[in-house]
């Protein structure tokens, strides 16, 4: 079985400092690793994705992250928050078959101004 | 296109009442997903869709509930006997499946209270 653990459930962080979300994931099997952004009554939106290949991905809004198959994570990293990436963030892992998505618990990201 | 839309965006109903739910895909998306997602979680599957036929359901998915997606474009979900626990936000994700993974694209979601 495939499982998805965000370690912090809240980050605060000022504005233009930079920022890393955590993610670990538990699979028995290869896996595929997505991150997601949801903004306040809205739907998920794809930040990024690892599929194969290179280890560091970069996805929209300045975001990337890099896959650790040794250490089991996924950490999402900016070099310099905007007042708009307050949002929560959602890591989600899926198998080969594409059939569902497993994801974390969330991330509440605040930037302070 | 608008990507994948969601009605209603919002439903309140009474502890008992049967209420339904409508996914309109990207139009192009053979595979069409259902999730649910309370509050302070992160979304949870329930069911998914390859053209018309429903391929996998979660143990989530109880007698209650059932979607369909008649040929194969929009899909419904149809809670009957709605409890205060169904309460949460119900959301449709669309893809074009081809053999491997991809991301899907969300909709907005129907926040549904039972009260």
């Amino acid at each position: 079985a495939q499982s998805v653990t965000q370690l912090d459930s809240q980050v605060p962080v000022f504005e233009e400092a930079p920022v890393e979300l955590r993610c670990n994931y538990s699979s028995s099997v290869s896996v595929y690793l997505f991150w997601y952004v949801q903004y306040p009554n809205q739907g998920l939106q794809l930040l990024l994705k690892y599929l194969s290949g290179s280890t560091l991905v970069k996805g929209i809004n300045g975001f990337e992250a890099e896959f650790n198959k040794s250490q089991t994570s996924f950490h999402l990293r900016k070099p310099s928050v905007h007042i708009s990436d307050t949002a929560e963030y959602f890591c989600a892992v899926s198998v080969n078959t594409g059939n569902q998505f497993y994801f974390g618990t969330g991330t509440s990201l605040t930037v302070i101004p | 296109d608008t990507g994948v839309s969601q009605d209603p965006r919002h439903k309140i109903t009474k502890r008992g009442q049967n209420v339904t739910f409508r996914c309109d895909p990207i139009s192009e998306h053979n595979r069409l997903y259902w999730y649910r997602q309370t509050l302070g979680q992160g979304p949870e599957f329930l069911t998914y869709f390859q053209n018309e036929a429903q391929l996998e359901k979660s143990r989530l998915l109880s007698d209650r509930f059932s979607a369909e997606r008649p040929k194969g474009s929009f899909s419904t979900l149809e809670i009957q006997r709605t409890e205060q626990g169904d309460s949460a936000m119900y959301l449709c994700a669309s893809s074009q499946w081809t053999g491997g993974a991809e991301g899907y694209t969300f909709g907005s979601g129907t926040r549904l209270t039972v009260v």
